[in-house]
């Protein structure tokens, strides 16, 4: 099994660009496809990057995603913050027996 | 429209039995590619999956909770069911269901809050 590592927490202020990581633990981060899903207090999770790096429809391009083999990362970039943006941030990737959420980031925007 | 919802106990109590169905439209659980899995959330915590099934009846568990959890599927009724046994107050959380195509969790259900207590 593997481990998807997040930080905490992130911060920064309207109209910046933030990134936020997604480490694999084990086995490449380019052997299966990471996705990135929002979740606002009280809702349910949404997805705002699949298969690495797409966007689903309705998604601002503001937002984007990228894989690094080198650090075995995904990232997650926001640029333009706007207020609305802030929540809580899950990267999800998978093997062949097993789905794999990380810790979540909570994205603050102030 | 693809739209799922969770139904079940909102409360059992220590070493109870769980169940949990799911019932979905706008997709079907026969098409190639398509799951169906459990996802929960304690309160304040992170995202942590349990169970997925496949069109195919393929199944997949948490290794860590492999031993408590069944998945069904009745693709007739366009219903999936978990069972988690052995209940305790640490399986608190919101428990969601979601569809998965490729590798994606594109759609969730509203999620369900079950609560474990005497």
């Amino acid at each position: 099994n593997f481990m998807l590592t997040q930080p905490h927490s992130v911060s920064e202020s309207p109209g910046k660009t933030v990134t936020i990581s997604c480490t694999r633990s084990s086995g490449s981060i380019a052997s299966n496809y990471v996705q990135w899903y929002q979740q606002r207090p009280g809702s349910s999770p949404t997805t705002v990057i699949y298969e690495d790096n797409q966007r689903p429809s309705g998604v601002p391009d503001r937002f984007s995603g990228s894989i690094d083999s080198s650090s075995n990362s995904a990232s997650l970039t926001i640029s333009g913050l706007k207020t609305e943006d802030e929540a809580d941030y899950y990267c999800q990737s998978y093997d062949s027996s097993n789905q794999v959420f990380g810790g979540g980031t909570k994205l603050t925007v102030l | 429209q693809i739209t799922l919802k969770e139904s079940g106990p909102t409360l059992v109590k220590p070493t109870q039995t769980l169940t949990l169905t799911c019932t979905f439209s706008g997709f079907s659980l026969s098409t190639s590619g398509v799951g169906v899995g459990w996802i929960r959330q304690p309160p304040g915590k992170a995202l942590e999956w349990l169970a997925l099934i496949y069109w195919n009846d393929d199944k997949r568990y948490s290794p860590s909770l492999k031993s408590r959890l069944t998945i069904t599927k009745d693709t007739s009724k366009n219903q999936v069911v978990l069972t988690m046994t052995n209940m305790d107050p640490v399986d608190t959380a919101t428990y969601y269901c979601a569809h998965l195509y490729s590798s994606s969790w594109y759609y969730w259900g509203q999620g369900t809050l079950v609560t474990v207590s005497s």
